[in-house]
């Protein structure tokens, strides 16, 4: 499968801080989609972003922001002024059109972000 | 609407029995997956169905794990002769199914298996 790589396990911030989670991404395709979802303490992850690599323009909701980098392979994201319900683990995935894995996911190991007060 | 559920939420069983795992999605959605995540680690794909059939099951990881989704709807994954290792959370998703398969999954809450 070709690999999501998300390099930061953790990140403590505090409250009000602009905080930058990376994922890089492996692809020999040229059509793919890249996802961000949320994991609270509570479990579920909750769908935040979907991107397609043939719309390269970054996207911004709200104080989440996603720089889409075709270049260099990364789809990061940016929370502006965090706050303490931003703390959770976040996932970057993928999955292509013409990939082998069918239209599984194929998920980092996650960033765990901290915000404290 | 409802989101996707899934029960039990939590799920203790001893090595070597048999469990099942059940999956409602949301109304509508013809795509169902499962996934495993273990502790630390992102989910890994296990299967995924279009209505009634498995159109990928290539996550599965032995002949122990199967999956069935009689009625294109409801799905139960279930799990023979239990090991330690099977050990983790189950999480169920759905999809429209539209764009053959390239839309947006949405997840459930997990069952926890734990098995002693």
């Amino acid at each position: 499968a070709q690999k999501v790589t998300q390099a930061q396990t953790e990140i403590s911030v505090v409250e009000k801080e602009d905080v930058t989670l990376d994922c890089v991404y492996e692809t020999r395709d040229t059509t793919y989609y890249l996802f961000w979802y949320k994991q609270p303490p509570s479990g579920e992850l909750v769908f935040l972003i979907r991107r397609n690599s043939f719309d390269e323009q970054n996207e911004i909701s709200g104080r989440y922001s996603w720089n889409f980098q075709k270049s260099t392979s990364s789809f990061n994201f940016t929370i502006t002024a965090s706050q303490v319900v931003d703390s959770a683990v976040y996932f970057c995935a993928r999955y292509s059109s013409n990939s082998n894995s069918g239209y599984a996911l194929n998920f980092g190991k996650g960033t765990s972000l901290l915000v404290t007060p | 609407g409802a989101g996707v559920s899934q029960t039990p939420s939590n799920k203790v069983t001893e090595k070597g029995k048999y469990v099942e795992l059940r999956c409602d999605p949301i109304s509508g959605h013809t795509a169902l997956y499962w996934y495993r995540q273990s502790l630390g680690q992102g989910p890994e794909f296990l299967i995924y169905f279009q209505g009634t059939g498995a159109a990928d099951d290539s996550g599965l990881p032995n002949d122990r794990f199967f999956a069935v989704r009689p009625e294109g709807s409801v799905s139960t994954l279930k799990i023979q002769r239990t090991e330690r290792g099977d050990s983790a959370v189950y999480l169920c998703a759905s999809s429209p199914g539209l764009a053959g398969g390239r839309d947006t999954q949405y997840f459930g809450p997990g069952t926890r298996l734990t098995v002693l």
